[in-house]
């Protein structure tokens, strides 16, 4: 059973870059059917995707944050990255890894996800 | 982008009660049971109950259920448990364009 774990500073400074590690366990981050995601949760709010990377290269952005964001993996350390350039106050939120599965072809949900880690900008 | 709006905001209901929570999409999704149900308690992740509208995900008790298509979607709890009151949200995954979330329902113990 795949299991993540959000890794990363709890505290950026404005105008800096967010960088957050996803580790991959229980399972190859190769595997055909798992798109490795990223998705952040403001406090007392909502949830808001925001992209998702392959093994294979493919990736894919929420077009509210494209600019600004980058998912990479590391198959060596079964790691995937995000890293959020300019970031505001408005960045502040948890960030949650998260599995986008894919199901005959089609992209589906989220599942399993990380625990979750809270990233605040001064 | 489609947006997902979910009703009612809070619901308050006692243990053993019953629970409907609503979803609706704008536009139709085209991929009509393109939807997802997620479970989120105090300090922890979100927890897939629901894909494809209607189907229960592993170890997911059968008092949960889904139900719906294209536009209208609904969660169902059928008897309230204790460990039930939570935030309930939809998520849409028939636009890969961008994969959208309800803004959530709160269940609170009246």
């Amino acid at each position: 059973q795949v299991r993540l774990q959000e890794s990363g500073p709890g505290l950026v400074e404005a105008s800096q870059t967010l960088s957050l590690t996803c580790n991959v366990s229980g399972g190859s981050i190769r595997r055909g059917d798992y798109h490795w995601s990223w998705i952040r949760q403001p406090p007392g709010q909502g949830l808001e995707w925001i992209g998702y990377t392959h093994y294979s290269g493919s990736g894919n952005y929420n077009p509210s944050l494209r600019s600004r964001a980058t998912v990479s993996l590391d198959t060596s350390k079964s790691q995937f990255s995000l890293q959020l350039t300019s970031v505001t106050a408005a960045d502040s939120a948890v960030y949650y890894c998260a599995s986008l599965v894919v199901i005959d072809g089609s992209f589906g949900w989220f599942d399993p996800w990380g625990q979750g880690t809270l990233v605040t900008v001064s | 982008e489609i947006v997902l709006t979910q009703s009612p905001g809070t619901l308050s209901l006692s243990p053993g009660e019953r629970a409907t929570v609503s979803c609706r999409a704008s536009p139709t999704l085209i991929n009509r049971n393109f939807l997802a149900w997620y479970q989120q308690k105090p300090g922890q992740a979100p927890r897939l109950l629901i894909y494809g509208a209607s189907n229960r995900a592993t170890g997911i008790p059968d008092r949960f259920s889904g139900s719906g298509s294209g536009t209208d979607f609904t969660l169902t709890i059928s008897r309230l448990e204790p460990e039930d009151f939570a935030v309930y949200y939809c998520q849409q995954y028939s636009s890969s364009v961008v994969y959208t979330f309800g803004q959530g329902t709160k269940l609170e113990i009246k």
